[in-house]
């Protein structure tokens, strides 16, 4: 299996653009999970989904974020508009049963804001 | 409120020198603990559940113990490939869909 994609793994933009993140999790797992990590706050939570369906969100630091999962096998987390402090790296996560030790992470997406 | 800290913040060893990480936590009833190993560039790897206190889990030159306040991750005669940094995270009893993190030790073994 080639794991938990994302894409692009680097991204550079300038402050107010649109950011669109994409997740492809491990082929059968339903459950997927987009996380930020910042030198500042550690590894966080964002999102999750179950089934496609967004379980809680609460993590989402605000409403220029936001998550779809339109299918089992592909997931978005767009930020607009963009700011400096959204600089982090996002990972998105898949696991079959939602257990946390059951969780794949992805390569990260580094994200840098200008 | 629930928290996580983790000691210390760096760790440099001599690769075959043991020694131990800490995560420190305060929640409302833990529901479990968790260590991952994170290498550079990379997402996180688990590594470890734990669930009650005197809980032991062990994996090649990794053994992790869990008390009521805080765990260890004891390292035995380390070596290069070992350097990574290390995360522990908590779930609170009354928090199923959370964890929190810690911010990690970042641990390098010098050959």
């Amino acid at each position: 299996d080639a794991g938990v994609i994302q894409s692009p793994r680097h991204e550079v933009t300038e402050m107010g653009q649109e950011v669109t993140l994409r997740c492809k999790p491990i082929s059968g797992h339903d459950y997927l999970f987009w996380y930020r990590q910042t030198m500042m706050r550690g590894l966080e939570l964002l999102i999750y989904f179950n089934n496609n369906v967004p379980i809680d969100d609460s993590g989402m630091p605000e409403d220029r974020f936001s998550a779809k999962m339109p299918n089992a096998s592909f997931s978005t987390l767009k930020i607009q508009p963009s700011e400096p402090r959204d600089s982090a790296v996002y990972f998105c996560a898949s696991s079959l049963g939602g257990g946390w030790e059951t969780q794949y992470f992805g390569p990260g997406t580094r994200l840098l804001v200008l | 409120e629930d928290q996580v800290t983790q000691s210390p913040e760096a760790l440099r060893l001599q690769e075959g020198e043991s020694s131990s990480l800490n995560c420190s936590y305060t929640v409302s009833g833990l529901r479990g603990l968790f260590w991952y190993r994170q290498d550079p560039g990379k997402g996180p790897e688990f590594l470890f559940t734990l669930y009650s206190a005197g809980e032991e889990k062990e994996k090649e030159r990794l053994k992790a113990t869990l008390t009521k306040k805080e765990s260890f991750l004891h390292i035995t005669a380390p070596k290069p490939e070992d350097s990574a940094t290390y995360l522990c995270a908590v779930q609170a009893e009354t928090s199923y869909d959370k964890v929190i993190f810690g911010p990690g030790t970042s641990l390098s073994v010098i050959p």
